[in-house]
């Protein structure tokens, strides 16, 4: 089954607007919440990530926004440029057996930023 | 600091043939995972080695085998390619058991036809 569920499938916004990722998860192991962003031909980068304890980070333009009890994390660019046109994957990181951990990451999020 | 490279970058395969993927890393990160990645269907797990002389499953292990060589290189091996494994495979070296960050590759475009 799918651990993480993201939408939309992709989105249009136009130069300035807030572009808003969604994403959602049912295992409560999942302890930390990143965001990846890939560019055509690129493999995924961090871009920022949020741990449960906390309800909103910000760095920059980027927010993620984490509601613990709905098991439901966001992520709001703010002032969106062409330049933030790319694929954004949410991801959870659980642990497992000793200091090992594991992260799984959600469809994707093709996003364009229309000048 | 080259960080996570991966070869081919580029690779054709015939049904039935065979290829490993390599993957090395220089960051001296325990964990080194391989995902696929396909239109609409995200990045899906394959295998991953948590430490040296480990390997497990992930979401879409079948007609794929891994061998973490050490700890800088895990190889990803198609027996016998089939054109579902057509897709962008990517290796990743993971580190940080709290704030934990994958590193990623480049990736290696394979087509079977």
């Amino acid at each position: 089954q799918q651990q993480v569920k993201q939408s939309p499938q992709s989105l249009i916004v136009q130069k300035g607007g807030i572009s808003i990722i969604n994403c959602a998860y049912e295992n409560t192991a999942f302890d930390y919440f990143p965001w990846y962003q890939q560019f055509p031909g690129k493999g995924p980068a961090l871009l920022i990530a949020i741990r449960p304890d906390v309800s909103e980070k910000k760095e920059g333009r980027f927010t993620i926004s984490f509601n613990k009890s709905a098991k439901q994390f966001s992520l709001h660019i703010m002032d969106s440029q062409p330049g933030d046109s790319a694929t954004y994957f949410c991801a959870a990181k659980e642990g497992l057996r000793g200091s090992n951990y594991k992260l799984t990451f959600g469809k994707g999020t093709l996003l364009t930023v229309n000048p | 600091n080259a960080g996570v490279t991966q070869t081919p970058k580029f690779q054709v395969l015939k049904t039935g043939q065979s290829m490993t993927l390599q993957c090395a890393q220089d960051m001296n990160h325990n964990s080194m995972y391989w995902y696929r990645q396909d239109p609409g269907m995200g990045l899906r797990l394959i295998y991953y080695s948590a430490s040296e002389g480990t390997t497990d499953k992930g979401e879409v292990p079948n007609g794929y085998n891994v061998s973490r060589l050490n700890k800088r290189e895990f190889s990803l091996r198609l027996e016998s390619a089939a054109p579902s494994q057509t897709s962008v495979y990517f290796c990743a070296s993971i580190v940080g058991r709290w704030n934990t960050e994958a590193f990623f590759g480049q990736g290696t475009r394979l087509t079977v036809v």
